[in-house]
């Protein structure tokens, strides 16, 4: 299977800030990676399909960048409803595999 | 409205059987891929299997490849998990999520945009 490393692990940051995550394939998946955000006691949300395409609905600030192995999730300015747990997941290989996550917590 | 809504879950003794149930309404069930997926307690999460929209392309991780089956009745608009051989690790939130990628002839390659509120399997004795 392919494997999924986000970095960092977790992350503390302020309203306002920058913040980008990173998600490594262990091989060329393409474009097929896609990012989701979860918050306590709630299902997974898609944010980015495709390396870069972002969902239906989901605020500007949120935008994905990469292709083949190397991969990026940035939020341009944190929002308070922001920190959750974000999740790369790739859908190129038959057994589709997901990251470990990033807690991203308020500083 | 789009809705997926997961069934079966509950407490199973090791190396018993439990089959899950996703009835979906508000999309052209026949059109689209699905999924299951899990998240054990305090855990991230764990893509368990996927079918496509004629169930022609099928796929299981390997944590659980043979001993769990996919299916889905297009006419019912429902799609099953049906677990067997049971293990404490299989113990997760399941939930049920759908491709965002329509007519796809295979269960991978697309996002899953849509997700149920899960369904709770404990295993233990």
């Amino acid at each position: 299977d392919i494997q999924m490393t986000q970095s960092p692990s977790s992350l503390s940051a302020s309203v306002g800030d920058r913040v980008t995550i990173t998600c490594r394939a262990s091989q060329s998946i393409s474009f097929y990676l896609n990012w989701y955000q979860q918050k306590p006691g709630k299902t997974p949300k898609l944010l980015v399909h495709s390396a870069h395409s972002l969902q239906s609905g989901v605020p500007s600030r949120f935008s994905g960048s990469g292709s083949g192995t190397d991969f990026t999730l940035t939020i341009s300015s944190l929002q308070p409803e922001d920190f959750a747990t974000y999740y790369c997941q790739q859908s190129y290989s038959f057994g589709i595999t997901f990251g470990q996550g990033t807690r991203l917590e308020i500083k | 409205e789009v809705q997926l809504v997961e069934s079966g879950g509950g407490l199973v003794q090791p190396g018993r059987s439990l089959r899950l149930s996703c009835v979906v309404s508000g999309f052209r069930f026949d059109d689209y891929a699905m999924h299951w997926v899990r998240q054990a307690p305090g855990k991230g999460l764990e893509w368990v299997s996927g079918i496509n929209w004629n169930s022609e392309s099928v796929g299981y991780a390997d944590s659980v490849k043979g001993r769990f089956t996919i299916s889905r009745d297009n006419a019912e608009n429902s799609l099953s998990l049906q677990m067997n051989s049971l293990r404490p690790d299989d113990t997760a939130l399941y939930y049920c999520t759908k491709g965002h990628r329509a007519s796809s002839s295979y269960y991978n390659y697309c996002a899953m945009d849509v997700w149920g509120q899960g369904t709770t399997v404990i295993v233990s004795s």
